[in-house]
């Protein structure tokens, strides 16, 4: 299967500071690539969808300003959690689809505490 | 928008026995209902999936079936093992667009 690539894996930050995580289509080219929050033994709960080259679409309720996401190529997207706070603890994972592909592959994770 | 419901929330079953897990959607053109295995910490697998146009696919011990009319699908697993013990999430969407999450079904196979 394809495999998608997400680093950190783990990040630990102080309040106020800025986090980005790092999402890579390793073997396919990404048209589509999802971000979510998954609070523990909770569902996936999706963050924004983003298309390369256009801007994300948020979910209701999701602060763009806070969750910045870019998909500058066909094979990288990047969410940066800006001035974090413990609130913002979580572990975020994102998924990427391919061109003519329904099939959705899921990076690892990152786990980020902020204290 | 599309609507999915994931029961039971916890299952519980012996090794050998079977496990089935059901979901219901609510969008009449959703077309694509995937099946994800989470681990602890770990990414959601895709394990088996199927479209509206089938009503059954099977894959070893896995199988999913779907009734388009009353919009349900069910994930069957035969010959259970410890490492089928997992929380599994069932998905629909109208193939290229969001994917739907159920809330999960965390599965438990005792040895």
């Amino acid at each position: 299967g394809a495999v998608v690539s997400q680093h950190p894996s783990r990040v630990i930050c102080k309040s106020g500071t800025s986090v980005k995580i790092e999402c890579r289509s390793l073997d396919f080219q990404a048209t589509t690539m999802f971000w979510y929050r998954q609070f523990p033994k909770q569902s996936l709960m999706l963050m924004a969808t983003s298309n390369e080259g256009s801007k994300a679409t948020y979910e209701q309720g999701v602060e763009k300003d806070k969750f910045l996401i870019n998909h500058a190529s066909l094979t990288l997207s990047t969410l940066t959690v800006t001035s974090a706070h413990p609130e913002d603890s979580s572990f975020y994972i994102c998924s990427a689809r391919g061109k003519g592909n329904e099939k959705l592959f899921f990076g690892s994770g990152t786990q980020l505490s902020v204290l | 928008g599309e609507n999915v419901e994931q029961h039971p929330s916890t299952l519980s079953v012996q090794e050998g026995d079977s496990a089935v897990i059901k979901c219901t959607y609510s969008d009449s053109a959703s077309n694509y209902f995937p099946w994800y295995k989470q681990e602890l910490g770990k990414r959601p697998q895709l394990i088996i999936d199927i479209r509206s146009n089938v009503g059954e696919k099977k894959d070893q011990r896995i199988a999913v079936t779907l009734n388009k009319t009353a919009k349900h699908f069910s994930l069957h697993i035969t010959e259970t093992q410890p490492e089928d013990s997992a929380v599994y999430f069932c998905a629909g969407g109208s193939g290229y667009s969001t994917l739907t999450f159920g809330k999960g079904t965390m599965l438990l196979v005792s040895p």
